[in-house]
């Protein structure tokens, strides 16, 4: 089974802080992802990457970088974390762009609170 | 652009009923996939079907079942028989051809209550 692993379920931060949400998969996936949530709006895309060090924006870029180092580890950044950040924050993986069809496995999400 | 949407905010049955789950997707692409995911409480996505745009065949999986027809651009999702375990936020998702990008729905909150 795939296993995508978020570094924490919680978290609270403060206005200005900057901010690293991890992500970790174990299934060699080309394809990663970070995505909010929020009540009545579904999922965002954030950013996505298609391999190590490459990244490309979502739909709602500002105010986040991502990170990717490593193919099973990509990072999620807030520069200088606002309020309206506050949400849940899921993570995913894919296989390749070759194989476009494969779902995407999603971690447990960090829901994160800034003050 | 690419749309999905899903009209019903929350959804409540008892045990037993039937339930059915609306998705209606826009897309002009003629290759795209759909997808159906689970969030039970404790929070993580849980994966429950693909269907390609030239498979329009129905599925039914135990007491899942998927209707997919193109003419009203609908992928809707029926439980049968529903149960407890069943109560989560469902989620439709809409992935191009040649993208791995997927598009979400807002999502549907279902409670059976016992």
């Amino acid at each position: 089974d795939v296993k995508v692993t978020q570094s924490s379920r919680y978290l609270v931060k403060r206005t200005g802080e900057k901010v690293f949400l991890e992500c970790v998969q174990d299934m060699d996936h080309e394809n990663m992802f970070w995505y909010r949530q929020d009540p009545g709006l579904g999922l965002r895309l954030i950013y996505f990457s298609y391999d190590v060090k490459m990244k490309e924006k979502g739909d709602i870029p500002e105010g986040y970088s991502v990170s990717r180092e490593k193919k099973e580890r990509f990072s999620l950044i807030l520069e200088s974390a606002s309020t309206n950040q506050t949400s849940m924050y899921l993570c995913a993986s894919s296989l390749s762009l070759g194989q476009r069809n494969q779902p995407q496995h999603f971690g447990d999400g960090t829901r994160l609170s800034i003050l | 652009a690419q749309k999905v949407t899903q009209a019903q905010t929350e959804i409540s049955v008892v045990e037993k009923e039937d339930v059915t789950l609306d998705c209606v997707y826009e897309t002009r692409d003629t290759t795209y996939y759909l997808f159906w995911y689970k969030q039970p409480p404790s929070g993580e996505l849980v994966f429950l079907i693909r269907r390609n745009s030239f498979d329009e065949q129905n599925e039914i999986s135990g007491r899942y079942s998927w209707n997919f027809q193109k003419s009203t651009s609908s992928f809707n999702f029926t439980i049968t028989a529903s149960q407890v375990v069943d109560s989560a936020v469902y989620f439709c998702a809409l992935m191009l051809g040649g993208a791995q990008k997927l598009v979400f729905g807002q999502g549907t909150r279902l409670t059976i209550n016992p």
